[in-house]
Order: structure tokens, then C-alpha cells, then sequence
């Protein structure tokens, strides 16, 4: 079982839809991140949170300690939002979800 | 300082030849991690380090691969004797000192290595 699970691996959404990507994680940490991988490659880090709720542009990310438990929200989706997510955990190691691949269609 | 600057970013090698990859971290940083993403697979953590100090290696495999984070210049990790296996982009990121504990990440774009 992996440290940092996230639901789901694949998703496609209409241009306009809200966006909903889940992460869980079983270990204790000291920050959750997350990032986001474009398709050349690149990864742009998205939000680092240690509790609460951060909101960035359309952007929106919470996290929830006692269930361990974060979600990353996109509000309004373009298809410039096409990319992998991917949930991170920094606590004692590091550790990687496998990523949310999102596709949104025009 | 445009931000983490890592080279090359592609680079291609024979089985047996030593890869070098480097990693200059955003200013003011003083932390370096490198990543690993081999083909269709996650981010794997790789090693975390400070100026001449290796905080946690625990990702870097036994053999073959170092890194070092010098007084000055920049991260280097250092792959010897590759394999094809090792065929894979490495990430870098970089970070400032948070007494939190909890670090502010900035990647590079990434150093694609192709074995022969």
C-alpha cells in the first residue's frame, strides 16, 4: 500500500466544470504539497499546506489533519488546466502520490 | 534569479559512462532535494541536502549514485557505471530554511538522462 494515495488516477472534465482531486495519506507529516506536472515535463509546485484551506486564482486547497486527508480544487476549468497533479507529503521521508492526470476539453 | 536552474537537460550516455547532473538552487536557498520520474512512474524522493551536509539519503540507491551540495557551486548528483535502468528525468528542487520544518518547494525543469 502506498503512503500517499490519490483518487482518481484519470480524469476528463468540460471546459467550465469544477474539479475535484483527492489525496489520503497514512503517515504523519509536516506539510502536504501540491504540484503540478505539464506535459513537456515540468513541475511547478502548486500549494504547500500544513492545515486550513489555501486558495490561489481558481485554484482552491484544503487539507484535513485528523483524517489525513487533502483535496485540490479547480473552479472553472480550461483546458490550459490540462496537466498531472500530484499529491506530496513531507514528513520523517518524503513521499509521491502517482499523480491525477486531468484532461479538460474545449 | 530566474528560479531552480538545473543542467543539462537532456543528456544522453553509454552503459558505463558517468552522468553528472547539477542543480543550482534559487537564491537564497539553502536546500537541495533531488527527484527521480522514470518512465510512466511517480516522483520518487531521491536525497535532501544542505550546504556540505547530506541530511537524508534514504531514497538514493546503494550504489552507484552520489551527491554532494558544496560551500559553493552547485548540487551535483553524480550517477557512475550507468545502466539503462537509469534512464529517467531528475528533478531538482530547492528551498529556504523554515524553522517550521515545513519547506516551500521550487523545482527546476528537470535533467533527462538517456542510457544507451
Amino acid at each position: 500500500k502506498n503512503e500517499v494515495e490519490q483518487s482518481p488516477q484519470n480524469l476528463t472534465a468540460q471546459e467550465g466544470e469544477f474539479i475535484t482531486i483527492n489525496c489520503s495519506y497514512s503517515v504523519g507529516i509536516s506539510a502536504l504539497h501540491w504540484l503540478q506536472q505539464h506535459p513537456g515535463g515540468g513541475i511547478v509546485s502548486l500549494f504547500m499546506l500544513s492545515s486550513g484551506k489555501k486558495k490561489h486564482g481558481r485554484l482552491i486547497a484544503t487539507i484535513n489533519i485528523q483524517e489525513k486527508h487533502s483535496s485540490l480544487h479547480i473552479t472553472a476549468s480550461h483546458p490550459r488546466d490540462s496537466a498531472v497533479y500530484i499529491c506530496a507529503v513531507t514528513g520523517n521521508q518524503f513521499y509521491f502520490g502517482t499523480g491525477t492526470s486531468l484532461t479538460v476539453i474545449p | 534569479n530566474a528560479g531552480v536552474m538545473q543542467n543539462p537537460r537532456h543528456l544522453v550516455r553509454r552503459r558505463g559512462q558517468e552522468a553528472r547532473l547539477r542543480c543550482s538552487p534559487m537564491k537564497g536557498h539553502s536546500h537541495v532535494y533531488w527527484y527521480r520520474q522514470l518512465p510512466e512512474e511517480g516522483l520518487k524522493f531521491m536525497v535532501y541536502l544542505q550546504k556540505e551536509n547530506i541530511i537524508d539519503e534514504s531514497g538514493m540507491p546503494k550504489e552507484r549514485f552520489s551527491a554532494e551540495f558544496p560551500k559553493e557551486g552547485p548540487s551535483i548528483l553524480r550517477i557512475q557505471q550507468v545502466v539503462r535502468g537509469d534512464s529517467a528525468a531528475y528533478f531538482c528542487a530547492s528551498s529556504p530554511i523554515s524553522d517550521s520544518g515545513a519547506n516551500v518547494l521550487t523545482f527546476g525543469a528537470g535533467s533527462r538522462l538517456t542510457v544507451l
